[in-house]
């Protein structure tokens, strides 16, 4: 009864490919979020959705592209994967209340080669 | 959001407790204190959260200065599961979703 999770767990791919994420929440919450961690352990927002609906978008390059089929799925495509992508993404989720903490995911580890 | 300084790392003995510092000076009246941890390979983990008032749930105790430029997370009896890297962020009320910013936290180590 997992409640935000993520897969696949690992994926290892080429320079070039096209790739997808997925991210599931059964807390019922309206928000999901997906946060990258990079070597050096930083966690940044990439985007934030809140019932469908895209709210942050922190400048991440065009080739990503978040996508909410419905409030409990936020997905995350990413085309002509570069070095650089490689880093743990975590999934989140919230209740929209301004101060309602996160529920994140245990992250993708996407390496690039 | 104001930023926060923490402490790199710390180390307790298993079964003290454990205070983690942490300094944000330039908060904001409307400016919510946070505090994640993030255990090796997990995602972050929500521990505690607080305006002004000292909270205490099941997990920790977070004492904030009257004065709310820093704060204090508490494990009271810690364990070797506690050792983690712990974040305390500053973040203001938004009307769809927080936007939380990590830093690099303060990484802890339980000494058995």
């Amino acid at each position: 009864d997992t409640a935000v999770s993520q897969t696949p767990k690992y994926l290892v791919t080429q320079m070039g490919n096209d790739k997808s994420i997925k991210c599931e929440q059964n807390l019922g919450h309206d928000t999901m979020y997906w946060y990258k961690q990079d070597s050096k352990k930083f966690l940044k927002i990439m985007f934030s959705y809140n019932n469908k609906e895209l709210i942050i978008n922190e400048t991440v390059p065009n080739r990503f592209s978040p996508k909410s089929p419905d409030k409990a799925h936020l997905n995350l495509h990413i085309n002509s994967l570069e070095l650089g992508d490689s880093a743990v993404y975590f999934c989140a989720s919230s209740l929209p209340a301004g101060n309602s903490p996160l529920h994140f995911g245990n992250g993708t580890r996407l390496t690039v080669t | 959001d104001a930023k926060t300084t923490q402490p790199p790392s710390m180390d307790c003995a298993e079964g003290r407790a454990a205070n983690l510092p942490c300094n944000h000076s330039t908060i904001s009246g409307n400016e919510y204190v946070y505090w994640y941890r993030q255990i090796h390979s997990q995602g972050p983990q929500y521990i505690i959260h607080g305006l002004k008032n000292n909270e205490t749930n099941e997990m920790a105790s977070l004492i904030i200065t009257e004065d709310r430029k820093s704060s204090t997370l508490i494990l009271p009896h810690a364990t070797l599961r506690d050792t983690a890297v712990y974040y305390c962020i500053v973040s203001a009320k938004k009307s769809s979703g927080d936007k939380l910013t990590f830093g690099t936290g303060t990484r802890l180590a339980v000494r058995p």
